[in-house]
């Protein structure tokens, strides 16, 4: 057990669907980052939020929206989805909003398969 | 653009014997460097990180080394165990923000017992 609590871990849905994937970090972490790895691609970096705020984003889609909570848990949308969002979702955190010191510490993700 | 890869896709090695996965970046400001290991049904896990100033750190039957010369990363794993049998990423981390953390595709080691 890594820390971070990712929740569903297998979800299956329908085209043009809406889901919500949650994520707790680790304890004392406040950086949050979500990352998307599709079939035999390395992982693409979507969003990052730091102690609740915005910090970053990479290849998100507009269908695409994420935030983290007081409580500094995340939830990622994923909205009118279609078969190309049929993937892994992880969710990792650190401490540090800059420098990761340390790497990040990884959940097992959320496979996302869009019928 | 900023660019993380490996040169081998796949890699089988014996049991016992040493595996050598290799990396390259493109981006000389990257000053942090990080291996993950992801086994299947799992998220990556931390395995060794080196920083900028170093060229070589060494783990547990793990080592990297950084040829910044080349911009060249290398995991070195001692004594291959069928446990060890995963997907390994590099990760480039440049001076400017760890969200800015960039992931190699990834490289798959079998290990044959």
């Amino acid at each position: 057990d890594s820390g971070v609590t990712q929740t569903p871990k297998h979800l299956i849905t329908a085209t043009g669907q809406r889901v919500t994937l949650r994520c707790s970090p680790r304890s004392g972490d406040l950086s949050v980052y979500w990352y998307q790895q599709s079939l035999d691609q390395g992982l693409q970096f979507l969003i990052q939020y730091y102690n609740g705020e915005e910090r970053a984003k990479g290849n998100i889609l507009e269908r695409f929206s994420a935030q983290q909570f007081p409580d500094l848990h995340s939830e990622l949308n994923l909205s009118s989805l279609e078969l190309g969002d049929s993937a892994l979702y992880f969710c990792a955190s650190s401490v540090d909003f800059g420098l990761a010191n340390y790497g990040y510490t990884f959940g097992s993700g959320t496979r996302l398969t869009v019928v | 653009g900023e660019n993380v890869g490996l040169h081998l896709p796949t890699l089988s090695v014996q049991e016992g014997d040493n595996s050598i996965i290799n990396c390259a970046y493109s981006n000389s400001a990257s000053d942090y460097f990080i291996w993950y290991k992801q086994e299947s049904g799992k998220g990556p896990q931390f395995i060794i990180d080196i920083r900028s100033n170093m060229d070589k750190r060494q783990g547990q039957r793990v080592t990297v080394l950084l040829n910044k010369t080349v911009k060249h990363l290398s995991l070195q794993i001692a004594a291959t165990q069928p446990g060890d049998s995963a997907v390994y990423f590099c990760a480039e981390t440049p001076n400017t923000g760890g969200f800015k953390t960039i992931f190699g595709a990834g490289t798959r080691l079998f290990v044959k017992a």
